[in-house]
């Protein structure tokens, strides 16, 4: 099975800042990795897919990159709604698709 | 709109049974790929299943293999998970999720609001 870390596993940052969170696979996943965001209590939104594709409605200021086993998102001139737990996660051929631990973004 | 609407969710002993549903709309259901992704209080995301768009093939997270059983009913547009002989690390929040592919994943982009499902005596 793949195994997917992210890093850290906690950011604190401000309004308007550059943030960058990676995430390592154990073997390459060929660019099949999503990120999600996720707030409390509500369920995950698919942000980034295929390593750096915008999910429909998702703003520019979210990018994403990678390639092989290591891969990063980027928020740019960070915004008080983008303080949120994301997860990235594999979809490379055949299951389990594993999602990583999370990294809580914090004020 | 697209909607997707879990249910079944509860507090169940362990060693016991319990079947989730979740109910589609707004989308070709019969046309995708579904997944349950589960997240215990406090923790992360976990994946737990997969089923092909016509419930050909299913996959499971070992944790769950051999007692969790994904299926679907394409013509009432819902999906299932009967999860059996219950853990208490069963314990989480269980969401079920669109891919859009057919078959092999590509993406989970749309996504209940998930179900609580606490094992406890």
């Amino acid at each position: 099975d793949i195994q997917m870390t992210q890093s850290p596993s906690s950011l604190s940052a401000s309004v308007g800042d550059r943030v960058t969170i990676t995430c390592r696979a154990s073997q390459s996943i060929a660019g099949y990795l999503s990120w999600f965001a996720q707030k409390p209590g509500k369920a995950p939104k698919l942000l980034i897919y295929a390593t750096a594709t915008l999910q429909t409605g998702v703003p520019s200021r979210f990018s994403g990159s990678g390639s092989g086993t290591d891969f990063t998102l980027t928020i740019s001139n960070l915004q008080p709604e983008d303080f949120a737990t994301y997860y990235c996660q594999h979809t490379y051929s055949t299951p389990p698709y594993t999602f990583g631990q999370g990294t809580k973004l914090e004020i | 709109q697209l909607q997707l609407v879990e249910s079944g969710g509860g507090v169940v002993q362990p060693g016991r049974s319990l079947r989730l549903s979740c109910a589609v709309s707004g989308f070709t259901f019969s046309t995708y790929a579904m997944h349950w992704v589960r997240q215990a209080p406090g923790k992360g995301l976990e994946w737990v299943a997969m089923i092909w768009y016509d419930g050909t093939n299913e996959y499971y997270a070992d944790s769950v293999k051999g007692r969790f059983t994904i299926s679907r009913d394409n013509s009432k547009n819902t999906l299932f998970l009967q999860m059996n002989s219950l853990r208490a690390e069963d314990t989480a929040v269980y969401y079920c999720a669109r891919d859009t592919s057919n078959t092999w994943s590509s993406r989970l982009d749309y996504w209940g609001q998930g179900t609580l499902v606490t094992v406890s005596s």
